[in-house]
């Protein structure tokens, strides 16, 4: 059972538009979400994340945007740029620390 | 300073066999994860360590067991192999593992099993 769901597996933009990323989750006791990046090869990297007293977080080119009611969360990107190319996960956590991913959408910037 | 390193880089392993990872965290974090990721399932979260305790734990089989050492290094053995265990296996490290602690992961080890 998946509690937090990247419901898109790939996602195509053309460079200087923006790229939404959506997460969906199950959980009502997460309470702090995170998005990494991947590129092949590598590790996760922490790009942003939002704790659920937030409704928005920014920083530069990305914001996170979460909706509690709808338990729902988007990463936008803008504008997007050749080098975002990667997949992006999504993935949330609550008192007990155990993050929970999503299976990533793979976002692919095109010149 | 030097992020999260992980040895080896890649393993091939046949069915039985036990292995075992090594995981070197950025120093001065105290908290280590392992974390396995296969193409279906994603990233799933194996244990926590933190200062030599196992802290938390995933919903995965005894074969899969970790520790950590009193420098903050961490290794993971899967014992008794199984072909399912290929996977690629990450390390992240946090300085205290709580909740708004950003993990930094290593490269990951990519283990097949045969």
């Amino acid at each position: 059972d998946q509690q937090v769901k990247q419901n898109s597996p790939s996602l195509s933009v053309q460079e200087g538009r923006i790229s939404i990323l959506n997460c969906d989750y199950t959980n009502s006791m997460f309470d702090y979400f995170l998005w990494y990046k991947k590129y092949p090869a590598e590790g996760p990297t922490f790009l942003i994340s939002i704790s659920s007293i937030k409704d928005k977080n920014e920083d530069g080119r990305f914001t996170v945007f979460l909706n509690k009611s709808a338990k729902h969360l988007s990463l936008h990107i803008v504008p997007s740029q050749p080098g975002d190319s990667a997949v992006y996960f999504c993935a949330a956590t609550g008192n007990n620390r155990k993050l929970i991913w999503g299976l990533g959408t793979s976002l692919a910037v095109n010149p | 300073k030097a992020g999260v390193t992980q040895t080896p880089r890649y393993l091939i392993k046949t069915r039985g066999q036990q292995v075992t990872l090594s995981c070197s965290p950025i120093s001065g974090h105290r908290s280590v994860s392992w974390y396995q990721q296969t193409p279906g399932q994603g990233l799933q979260f194996l244990f926590e360590y933190f200062s030599e305790t196992q802290r938390n734990k995933g919903n995965f089989p005894g074969r899969f067991s970790g520790r950590q050492f009193s420098n903050s290094r961490s290794e993971m053995n899967v014992s008794t192999l199984e072909l399912g265990d290929s996977a690629l296996y990450l390390c992240a490290s946090s300085p205290l593992g709580v909740e708004s602690d950003t993990q930094y992961f290593g490269p990951g080890t990519r283990l097949t099993v045969l």
